[in-house]
């Protein structure tokens, strides 16, 4: 069954360094997703995208982190300086269309720790 | 705004029993509802999606309700094992995308 691939599996990161988080969505998938999961928190929407653009966002995300398709086949989380309180599990996400008989297949995460 | 609830946070049941799950969600009008297990450091797998126009969904062992009126839904498992100890998260999109989560019942099953 196809999967979406999250690398790296755990990034370690100085506070003020830029990383750049990567995802292979599911191959016929057009909608794409950034979720977060503080430790002992729930999983919280970042960002999601279609066509080419951001179609949502949430207040979480700042002008600090930004997202690209730089091919066919991946989606980049990038955040720009990293802080502290960045320190958490990212999710990417996809499904092949929104309406309601969609769900959405996540990948297995990249935990992300900022010392 | 949309707030997803599971009750208990943690769950300890001995093999062999059938249990029950709960999310409690406050803004009835959802397009569909999602549970998804959870194994610790991993990521998100999708159990079952039950659409609002749908009352249950079935998939082996588990079975999902949904009463959209109420804002509930149930992920019943059958005969448990312990490969079903894991953290169980339900979801619902706000709008037609971005999923709200609930916190998650963590369920460990006694051998």
């Amino acid at each position: 069954e196809p999967e979406v691939t999250q690398t790296p599996s755990h990034q370690v990161t100085q506070m003020g360094q830029e990383v750049i988080l990567r995802c292979v969505p599911i191959s016929n998938h057009l909608y794409f997703y950034w979720y977060r999961q503080i430790l002992g928190q729930k999983v919280e929407f970042l960002v999601s995208f279609y066509n080419n653009e951001i179609s949502e966002k949430s207040e979480i995300f700042d002008d600090q982190f930004s997202v690209e398709r730089p091919d066919g086949s991946n989606f980049t989380l990038k955040i720009r300086s990293t802080k502290l309180e960045d320190s958490a599990m990212y999710f990417c996400a996809s499904s092949p269309w929104t309406g309601n008989n969609q769900p959405q297949h996540f990948g297995d995460g990249t935990r992300l720790s900022i010392l | 705004k949309q707030e997803v609830t599971q009750i208990p946070a943690a769950l300890s049941v001995p093999e062999g029993e059938n249990l029950v799950l709960n999310c409690s969600f406050t803004d009835s009008a959802i397009y569909n509802l999602q549970w998804f297990r959870q194994d610790p450091g991993k990521g998100l797998t999708s159990l079952l999606l039950i659409q609002s126009s749908q009352r249950e969904q079935t998939s082996g062992r588990l079975n999902a309700s949904l009463d959209k009126s109420s804002g509930r839904s149930t992920l019943y498992i059958a005969a448990s094992q312990p490969g079903d100890s894991a953290t169980y998260l339900c979801a619902v999109p706000i709008g037609n995308e971005k999923l709200t989560f609930g916190t998650g019942t963590r369920l460990t099953i006694i051998p």
